[in-house]
This record gives structure tokens, sequence and C-alpha cells, in this order.
């Protein structure tokens, strides 16, 4: 079974930076599985953040990029501000089909 | 727009198969070179991807869940559905539809449908 890792919890100042991640258990996440980013409010719906690895969607400010560090997929967000305060998740399309991760939670503080 | 709408029972029983459809506005289902979706959230958790069709047919299912999904498509109605049988409490989650590509585009997503299993 394909299981997909990111941090449960991150915190980040106003202001700062901070990077999320996306790995697998059993090998390396490249730009091949398309990792998607979505980040989800509570009682609301997910949205887009990214696509095809660091592809912004529409109407995403450029303080958001993805990328592939390592052997993990890469959610950076610079400049934080509070209402970037959100559940984050990464998805991946594997061989298994689609993988979600189980999301990290973001703290602006 | 795209504009994707869920419905369906919000009660089953344990053991029962609960059958949810996804009414789609805005653009066809048909000829579409879309994914489209089911995704379920149990409360307070994350994300799961239940399973996807494509070009009318082609059905992809998570592994986890393969022998108990089933997803279709009626063009004529412009809606497809998810029929997951043997449920029990485990499976107690918001079921949402979505429309998507296979990695490489934006997520169009329903607004989810609670289902509860309880006897």
């Amino acid at each position: 079974q394909t299981v997909v890792t990111q941090e449960p919890s991150f915190s980040v100042s106003p202001g700062g930076t901070v990077t999320l991640t996306c790995g697998l258990t059993s090998g390396s996440v490249s730009t091949g599985h398309s990792p998607n980013w979505f980040h989800q409010t509570p009682g609301q719906t997910p949205r887009t953040l990214i696509y095809s690895t660091n592809t912004r969607s529409s109407g995403v400010p450029d303080r958001f990029s993805g990328s592939i560090l390592g052997n993990k997929a890469a959610l950076t967000i610079t400049g934080a501000q509070a209402d970037d305060e959100s559940n984050y998740y990464c998805v991946l399309y594997t061989g298994s089909g689609i993988v979600f991760g189980g999301g990290t939670r973001l703290t602006v503080l | 727009q795209l504009q994707l709408q869920e419905s369906g029972p919000g009660l089953v029983k344990p053991s029962e198969t609960v059958s949810l459809t996804c009414s789609v506005s805005g653009g066809s289902i048909s000829g579409s070179t879309y994914y489209w979706g089911w995704i379920r959230q149990p409360p307070g958790k994350g994300l799961e991807w239940i399973g996807s069709i494509y070009n009318r047919g082609n059905t992809y299912y998570n592994p986890s869940l393969k022998s108990r999904v089933t997803i279709s498509v009626d063009t004529s109605k412009n809606q497809f559905s998810l029929r997951l049988s043997s449920v029990t409490a485990a499976d107690t989650a918001v079921y949402s539809c979505a429309r998507h590509g296979w990695g490489s585009s934006d997520w169009d997503w329903g607004q989810g449908t609670l289902v509860t299993v309880s006897s």
C-alpha cells in the first residue's frame, strides 16, 4: 500500500517562511508523481494551490511555490500571513491511483 | 462555471449499500478529457480518494476500497454515481465529488454530503 507522509503540524511566524514536505514511505517522490498541494480550512472544500509539482493554480499568490527537494515534494510559503493558517494536503498520482497525504496543520503565530 | 452537487441518503445502516450521485452543471461529462472522482473525509480527519471514472467507462479505484466500490456515469443526465457496499461505522464521512486531471490541472469540488453509518 502506498503511503504519503506529511508533517502532522508546523508553526510559522507572520512574515516568515515555511517549507512543508510530502514523501513516500517507500521510494522517492519525483515530478512523475505530479505532486499537487491543496489547502482546506475547517468546513470548507479543499482549494488547489499547486499542481504538476510547481504550477500555481489561478489566483494563488506567488508566495506559494512547489518543488522537489531531495526525495520529497515541497510546498514553500514565503511571507506567511495569518490567513495561511490552514490544513495543507499533498496529493500524489501513483500506479496505485491517487494518494492523499495525511495533511499538515499549519499554525501562524 | 462548472458546478458539482452531491445527493444521497444522509443515514445508512451497517452492512447496507450507500449510493450517491453527483450532478454536474456548467460543463459536460460526455467527451470530457477530465476525470470525475469521489473523495471522502471522516469527521476531523484527512482526505481519502475513493475512485474516479474517465472517458465514460474507465474506472480507477483506491485499492483499499476496490472490492466495495462502483463508480458509473449517466451521460444523459450529466451525472456520475458512487456505490459503496457493506458499509460500517468507519465509512462515516463527508463524501465529495470532483472533476480533476491526472495531476496536471485544478480540482473542482462539490460541497460534499455527510453520510452517517448507524443502526
